[in-house]
């Protein structure tokens, strides 16, 4: 099994709404990633967490938490977005031996109206 | 940290012509490489990676890229190009060793249309 996968893959959310995105892999993966990605931009990491601990927050605002239950699971929990925060949120997973291969889901689409 | 330069933010090209698109990083130690794909409105898909051994590598799609060391450049090519490889490509660095701290960067990507 070689999938991370994303749920929901479309999510649209007024302003004062509170969703969750969520991740999930079951290859054994010890970092997590969170990317942001907007139109015909590069993805942009958010966050990262390894062995299950919050390694990297790149800033991101509070609006955004994010949280890894166990080691298979990531959330992302979304309150009070603004309608810029709408993109494409991808989530990844890499082994920590050597190699390096993020593996990517296929992302939750975000609108925020 | 490190750093992905792609040279070109837009290719455009008629069907059958020759591609190659560059990427240039930048980092004090070893790195894995990849090339990823996006087409319109679509996710990222992975088209090729180095590691390590032959800098030749082969990876979907007809592609290919070259990895030189002494240039910290990671060129994609592809001898003939089809319409339907219209996309945006990205270059992508991690460091080969793992740490809580290492990440993956991308560069800002080159969009290639092709023509029929």
């Amino acid at each position: 099994d070689t999938e991370v996968t994303q749920t929901p893959k479309h999510l649209v959310m007024g302003m004062t709404n509170k969703k969750s995105l969520k991740c999930e892999q079951h290859m054994g993966h010890r970092a997590m990633y969170w990317y942001k990605q907007k139109a015909k931009k590069p993805p942009e990491l958010m966050f990262v967490y390894s062995y299950e601990k919050l390694s990297i927050n790149e800033s991101v605002p509070s609006r955004f938490s994010p949280e890894c239950p166990n080691s298979s699971l990531l959330n992302l929990h979304l309150h009070a977005l603004q309608p810029e925060d709408s993109a494409l949120y991808l989530c990844a997973s890499r082994s920590p031996g050597a190699g390096g291969e993020l593996f990517f889901g296929e992302g939750s689409r975000l609108t925020v109206l | 940290a490190q750093s992905v330069s792609q040279h070109n933010h837009h290719v455009i090209l008629s069907e059958a012509a020759s591609l190659e698109l560059g990427c240039n990083y930048s980092y004090g130690g070893t790195v894995n490489l990849f090339w990823y794909v996006q087409y319109p409105g679509q996710h990222l898909q992975l088209l090729l990676k180095y590691f390590s051994g032959d800098p030749l590598v082969k990876g979907i799609k007809g592609f290919e890229a070259e990895f030189i060391k002494s240039k910290f450049s990671f060129n994609l090519r592809k001898p003939s190009v089809q319409w339907s490889d219209t996309a945006e490509y990205f270059c992508a660095v991690i460091p080969t060793l793992y740490s809580g701290y290492s990440t993956l960067t991308f560069g800002k990507g080159t969009m290639l249309l092709v023509s029929p």
